[in-house]
């Protein structure tokens, strides 16, 4: 089974800027998550998608982050502009169900603002 | 609102010694309790889970009980080697009423490193 692929893996931009991941999850997945992982802290949920609707974005910064997942499979995770403090690895994840269970992570985009 | 407490590392052990990582947490209702990895260079990958008050999670020699009393899921490994040296994470998926959704919360970590 094909794990959960994202990318790019790394990025570097200049704050200010703007930058976008991407997320294919595991195929027949119908629970999306993004997660924000800053340097030395646990993972913070941004948002979460049942098929193509939103779920929970109650932490997602709406005023320069903004996520979309068109047709319920890949994902889309915008930062405009970007800020230094949005340096973090972003982690999206996905689950059969809305049961919290069954989680399969990505491997990260590593972003750096500079 | 719901949160993980996790003892703070690095902890350094040699070989073969006992580990314990403590974490507690806050939740209202029953959550599910988590343990994830993190290895160096690589992906979160569920190490093992409990989904109710007294239930023991166990996998790769790795153990931990679901505390209701006091609110606690500690990590446990009798004999610890190289190759686990990563960082561990404490987790809990609490159900929400309005959206009956089950999210992850996390704790900060705990950086294991183990010494030949």
């Amino acid at each position: 089974e094909a794990g959960v692929a994202q990318s790019p893996r790394y990025k570097i931009i200049e704050k200010r800027q703007s930058v976008a991941f991407w997320c294919n999850p595991i195929s027949g997945h119908a629970t999306l998550y993004w997660y924000q992982q800053i340097l030395g802290q646990g993972p913070k949920l941004l948002i979460q998608f049942q098929n193509n609707g939103v779920v929970d974005d109650s932490q997602l910064p709406k005023d320069r982050f903004s996520a979309e997942r068109l047709k319920g499979v890949d994902s889309t995770l915008k930062i405009q502009p970007a800020k230094l403090e949005d340096s973090a690895v972003y982690l999206c994840a996905s689950s059969l169900a809305l049961t919290g269970y069954g989680y399969t992570f990505g491997s990260g985009t590593r972003l750096t603002v500079v | 609102g719901d949160s993980v407490t996790q003892m703070e590392g690095p902890v350094t052990l040699s070989e073969e010694a006992f580990l314990t990582i403590n974490c507690t947490y806050t939740a209202t209702g029953y959550p599910s309790l988590f343990w994830y990895v993190q290895y160096p260079g690589e992906g979160l990958q569920l190490l093992l889970k409990a989904t109710k008050a007294d239930d023991k999670g166990s996998n790769k020699g790795f153990e931990a009980t679901y505390r209701k009393e006091t609110t606690s899921f500690h990590l446990e490994k009798g004999s610890v080697q190289v190759s686990d040296s990563a960082v561990y994470f404490c987790a809990l998926s609490a159900r929400i009423e309005d959206t009956g959704r089950r999210a992850l919360t996390f704790g900060s970590g705990t950086r294991l490193q183990v010494q030949p």
